[in-house]
């Protein structure tokens, strides 16, 4: 495609459930960052993929977040026993080259009930 | 002291007045800057990247970066209803791979 997809665009929830989120970034770009948006709040890094190397977690809240990637393509973010303060929008971006522009997808808002 | 720093404003302005947006950055090895638009209720998008020190120009849009001064600024000329957003400035630190983002600057274009 010719940007980053994201999906679902919208998710509604019971506090604890499990979600997955999914990102399809754009053909051909290596890096990919999670990233969470609060309700008026800034961007918060969450994880960040680098082609096949071991991923940077760094920014996972907690162990209820986990996420995956295989090489170069699909990502899919996991939300375990989802509690009301995960509610925000999830946003994905790819890079073409490591820390450079991101094109960032149309997020997934997750609301938590 | 925070990574990158930003009013939070609102910053508001008159339509065709030029809209000054300015952020600071604390490491000084600090190599690429990335001004990003996000209009309320939809995702970040680039409006301006630079990485050596001067003025970049796109359209009605300048970035000015001053390495010395560890600052990057956005100008906005003939500011337009439409440039009303909240604007990201991003610093990649030298030796990272996960831009940080400031807190972004509310900007309001008023007729």
């Amino acid at each position: 495609g010719a940007g980053v997809s994201q999906s679902p665009s919208n998710k509604v929830t019971e506090k604890g459930k499990d979600v997955e989120l999914r990102c399809d970034p754009i053909s051909g770009h290596t890096a990919l960052y999670w990233y969470r948006q609060r309700l008026g709040q800034g961007l918060e890094f969450l994880i960040y993929f680098q082609g096949n190397s071991a991923p940077d977690k760094s920014g996972l809240p907690s162990d209820r977040f986990s996420a995956e990637r295989t090489g170069e393509s699909v990502s899919t973010l996991t939300i375990q026993r989802t509690q009301q303060e995960d509610s925000a929008v999830y946003l994905c971006a790819s890079s073409g080259r490591t820390g450079d522009i991101q094109y960032f997808g149309a997020g997934t808002r997750l609301s938590v009930l | 002291q925070k990574e990158v720093e930003q009013n939070s404003g609102p910053l508001s302005v008159p339509e065709g007045a030029i809209a000054s947006l300015n952020c600071t950055y604390s490491d000084r090895g600090s190599q690429s800057f990335f001004w990003y638009r996000q209009y309320s209720g939809k995702s970040p998008e680039l409006i301006m990247s630079i990485y050596s020190n001067g003025d970049k120009e796109d359209g009605r849009f300048t970035a000015q970066l001053n390495k010395a001064s560890q600052y990057v600024s956005l100008l906005i000329r003939d500011s337009q209803p439409s440039d009303s957003a909240t604007y990201l400035c991003a610093v990649n630190r030298r030796g990272s791979y996960i831009p940080t983002f400031g807190r972004g600057t509310s900007l309001i274009v008023h007729p």
